[in-house]
């Protein structure tokens, strides 16, 4: 039961690089997240996907894209990356409503030189 | 604005002794309340919630957490701590989004917990 798969691991990128973070998952979840994290400030949304076909920014957009490309695919790009964008990036995904947990990614480790 | 908040950046606990990693919370209506734990180089994972009723919600773990009205709080409990229990807790609430029935979730900043052997 693989869950949420994030690919890569890790990734090292010089300033102005473009790359693309991506993520599955195999629970036939409606809704998809991404999100950001960095010590100190806990996760920040950045995009997510209430369902497909649909996406909306989240608290910290600026510098990013996404794209949900069908019920199980949810990509994150950054066009030109920045050092400040050197952080650990999460994909979840959930059933729709409040009530229901988000399952999480083991993360994308990436740095911006 | 709903929120969460985490009061301690940092819980240091012996082992054997319970635990506690607070949350207070600030939504309107009715809350629900998430605790998620993160192991390093991980995710987070899932490990109870409140939506309603008994103010003692049991999860994974033989984690517990107390949901009180007044007080505002949704705090995490454990009676017995152990070493494999460090890792980063993380209280959460959810938010609605801008289109018809989506919910994000607002996290806290986090809470380290140590248990020392």
């Amino acid at each position: 039961n693989a869950g949420v798969t994030q690919t890569p691991k890790f990734q090292v990128l010089k300033t102005g690089q473009s790359m693309t973070l991506q993520c599955a998952q195999d629970m036939n979840h409606n809704s998809m997240y991404w999100y950001r994290q960095d010590p100190g400030m806990g996760l920040r949304l950045i995009y997510y996907s209430a369902s497909e076909g649909t996406t909306d920014k989240g608290e910290v957009p600026n510098g990013y894209n996404v794209s949900r490309l069908n019920k199980r695919e949810f990509s994150l790009r950054l066009e030109s990356a920045a050092p400040s964008q050197t952080s650990v990036y999460f994909c979840a995904s959930s059933e729709s409503g409040r009530v229901l947990a988000q399952h999480f990614g083991d993360g994308t480790r990436l740095s911006i030189l | 604005a709903q929120s969460v908040a985490q009061p301690e950046d940092q819980v240091n606990v012996a082992e054997g002794n319970p635990l506690t990693v607070k949350c207070t919370y600030s939504v309107s209506g009715n809350p629900y309340l998430f605790w998620y734990v993160q192991y390093p180089n991980r995710g987070l994972q899932f490990l109870l919630k409140y939506i309603t009723g008994d103010n003692l919600v049991k999860g994974s773990y033989g984690f517990e957490a107390e949901f009180n009205k007044s007080q505002t709080s949704f705090h995490l409990k454990k009676p017995s701590a152990l070493v494999s229990d460090s890792a980063l807790y993380f209280c959460a609430a959810p938010i609605r989004g801008s289109g018809a029935g989506s919910y994000q979730l607002t996290f806290g900043k986090g809470t380290k917990l140590s248990v020392i052997p």
